[in-house]
């Protein structure tokens, strides 16, 4: 089984700053890494798919970059709208699985 | 637009069954891939914890795959007539509680998936 591992669990920011979201695989997935934004409530949303793109509807604000292990989600121009739960997802082989989650706190 | 909506959810005894619901609408005819060019999945998230990928069934006739959590306990399956996803979970245990999406792959060719369309999800709780 592939580990996402994310970090940090949790990260605080103002309005307008730029947050940066690691995810590391325990082993090569190539480009196969998807994120998502997950709000309480909601379900959740997918913001990009194989590493770097993103998805439709998706604001320019939110790119992704990485290959093999180390995988990166930015943020720009944080919105209050933007906290939440963001998680990773590798889609290389079975089993999939998710990374544990980085909440974004905008305060 | 493509939705999901998911039913079936509820309280079960450990070692009882249920049966989730996936309802899956919004494809027309001009769409390229319709609703069987799509793998389909279950996803969990268990209070105060992290999304849990559960099982996918595959394109058409492709096999359905399971996390080992779930493995013999669980069985996917898909209705092409109806436009239907179904979890049939059996042996429950108290950690299956959680509350269960249902989601659709972001791209008819896709093997493994990512997915772009996701319900509101149906709660499970498995408690004596």
């Amino acid at each position: 089984e592939i580990v996402l591992t994310q970090s940090p669990a949790t990260l605080y920011f103002s309005p307008g700053e730029r947050a940066t979201l690691s995810c590391r695989a325990s082993q090569d997935i190539r480009h196969y890494l998807a994120w998502y934004q997950h709000r309480r409530g909601q379900p959740p949303r997918l913001l990009i798919f194989d590493t770097s793109n993103r998805a439709p509807g998706i604001p320019a604000r939110f790119s992704g970059s990485g290959s093999g292990t180390d995988f990166t989600l930015t943020i720009s121009n944080l919105e209050p709208d933007d906290s939440a739960d963001y998680y990773c997802q590798h889609r290389l082989r079975w089993p999939l699985t998710f990374g544990g989650g980085t909440k974004v706190e905008i305060e | 637009e493509v939705q999901v909506l998911e039913s079936g959810g509820g309280l079960a005894q450990p070692g009882g069954s249920l049966r989730l619901s996936c309802a899956v609408s919004g494809f027309t005819l001009s769409d390229y891939a319709g609703f069987n060019d799509y793998a389909m999945t279950w996803v969990r998230q268990a209070p105060g914890k992290g999304l849990e990928w559960v099982a996918t069934v595959g394109r058409r006739d492709e096999s359905s795959n399971y996390a080992d959590s779930v493995k013999g306990r669980f069985t996917i399956s898909r209705d092409s007539s109806k436009k239907m996803i179904y979890l049939q979970m059996t042996t429950l245990r108290v950690e299956d509680t959680a509350r269960y999406f249902c989601a659709k792959s972001s791209s008819s060719n896709n093997v493994h998936p990512d997915m772009d369309v996701w319900g509101h999800g149906t709660t499970v709780t498995v408690s004596s």
